[in-house]
């Protein structure tokens, strides 16, 4: 069965550079979600998309924004990177509408991130 | 309560050992609990999710049960293998739907 597809898997940055994740939820999936796991620490949900709108904010820093297109696939952009934002981006899909349970989220493989 | 905490944080047990492990959430405007487990390189695998009060899934050898009122979440493993090594992720979520995770409860099964 098709999963949760995140790219790329692995991405080195410097400080203060840009980086894009991308992340492609299971077909029919309607809702994205953004999660950050950093060294030792249980993962942080960052933000959410429905629908290709904005459902739900966590811990999201204002340098991050993110969006979610036509396809449903979404994009997490990065700027002015800094050494705190290593860390291990998952980005998980449901659906709310449609043949799945609505609370499920199916997890990518996840894109680990080390800002140097 | 207002984190998801779970305990223990580290569990090594024996090949055929029955073990199990606890979850602790906010109970107000709860909507779903989730139980995950994962391995190192691999993706959480989705094992649960509860929405009831006394709700109990069991998967194979694994079982969760749900006490929403007072906010917890038990995870069962019986005769525990080897390849049930991993880390085993709780998980609460409320009316928006986002996931609030524990800092899991990592199990080693040796033979």
């Amino acid at each position: 069965a098709a999963g949760v597809i995140q790219s790329p898997r692995h991405l080195i940055k410097e400080k203060r550079e840009t980086a894009t994740l991308k992340c492609y939820p299971i077909p029919r999936h309607d809702t994205v979600y953004w999660y950050q796991q950093g060294p030792g620490q249980d993962p942080q949900f960052l933000i959410s998309f429905y629908e290709k709108m904005q459902s739900d904010k966590g811990s999201i820093p204002d340098r991050f924004s993110a969006q979610q297109f036509s396809d449903y696939h979404s994009e997490l952009n990065m700027s002015s990177l800094e050494l705190g934002d290593s860390a291990l981006y998952f980005c998980a899909s449901s659906a709310r509408l449609g043949l799945t349970s609505s609370y499920e989220q199916y997890f990518g493989p996840g894109t680990r991130l080390t800002v140097t | 309560i207002l984190n998801v905490e779970q305990s223990p944080q580290s569990l090594h047990v024996q090949e055929g050992d029955s073990t199990n492990f606890t979850c602790s959430f906010p109970s107000s405007n709860f909507y779903a609990l989730h139980w995950y487990r994962w391995e190192t390189a691999k993706s959480p695998e989705a094992l649960f999710v509860m929405t009831l009060n006394g709700d109990e899934k069991k998967k194979g050898r694994i079982s969760a049960t749900l006490n929403t009122k007072e906010g917890y979440s038990y995870l069962y493993i019986k005769g525990s293998q080897p390849e049930d090594s991993a880390t085993y992720l709780c998980a609460s979520s409320n009316s928006g739907y986002a996931l609030n995770f524990g800092k899991g409860t990592s199990l080693l099964v040796t033979p």
